[in-house]
């Protein structure tokens, strides 16, 4: 079955960077995008970027170039968000997901990053 | 940038009622790229629909997308006690692919 799933909850401080990795299983990994979303506490659903585990290309949202960087290592079926210049406004859920048909069918579990 | 409009904010409703949630978007979006999530507190979002009017793997039929252009529509026919969530729209057509900021489906 498919499943990603994400590394565990960060506790950072501001001006630190964060890694966060989810690990796909159950289906071809590089025949589907993965995305990005986060969820403030209390707030909703943010994307933040994608990438082709394929080729590696990787489109960002405009908010978070120069802040956000998406990899993926293909003999794990692993992909990476690295998020930099952390500031209390980016404690959040981190979720990745599977985009399929234009739409994410499969989540991870998310990740709680806490910048404080 | 397309921006998603959910209303309304909040709905209260009983099991049985029928619920019609409702995302306008600033821009024309190709039908095949708008999507619909359900989510629950501590929860992944859950897809529900896709392009629009397609029902995700596992969905109840007593949900139901549809619209076009600019406006969007979810329709649950008969409330389950499961389906109060919030509900959010997004569009994948256009970079950044951005969702509404959702609907909260409440228990009256």
């Amino acid at each position: 079955q498919v499943q990603l799933v994400q590394s565990g909850a960060e506790v950072k401080k501001p001006g630190a960077s964060v890694k966060v990795s989810c690990k796909a299983s159950g289906y071809t990994f590089t025949s589907y995008d993965i995305h990005w979303v986060r969820q403030a506490p209390g707030q909703g659903l943010e994307w933040m970027g994608k990438i082709n585990p394929s080729g590696g290309s990787t489109r960002n949202a405009q908010k978070f170039r120069g802040r956000v960087s998406m990899t993926r290592d293909t003999s794990t079926r692993t992909v990476f968000m690295e998020l930099s210049s952390l500031r209390s406004e980016d404690t959040a859920v981190y979720y990745c997901a599977r985009d399929k048909y234009d739409s994410y069918d499969y989540w991870g579990q998310g990740t709680l990053v806490i910048v404080s | 940038e397309i921006v998603l409009t959910q209303s309304p904010g909040t709905l209260s409703l009983s099991p049985g009622e029928r619920a019609t949630l409702s995302c306008r978007a600033s821009q024309s979006v190709t039908s095949s790229y708008l999507a619909w999530y359900q989510q629950k507190p501590g929860q992944a979002p859950r897809l529900l629909i896709y392009g629009a009017s397609n029902r995700a793997t596992g969905i109840p039929d007593r949900f139901s997308g549809s619209g076009s252009g600019t406006d969007f529509s979810l329709t649950i026919s008969r409330l389950e006690p499961e389906d109060f969530a919030v509900y959010y729209c997004q569009q994948c057509g256009s970079s950044p692919y951005n969702f509404g900021q959702g609907t909260k489906l409440e228990i009256k």
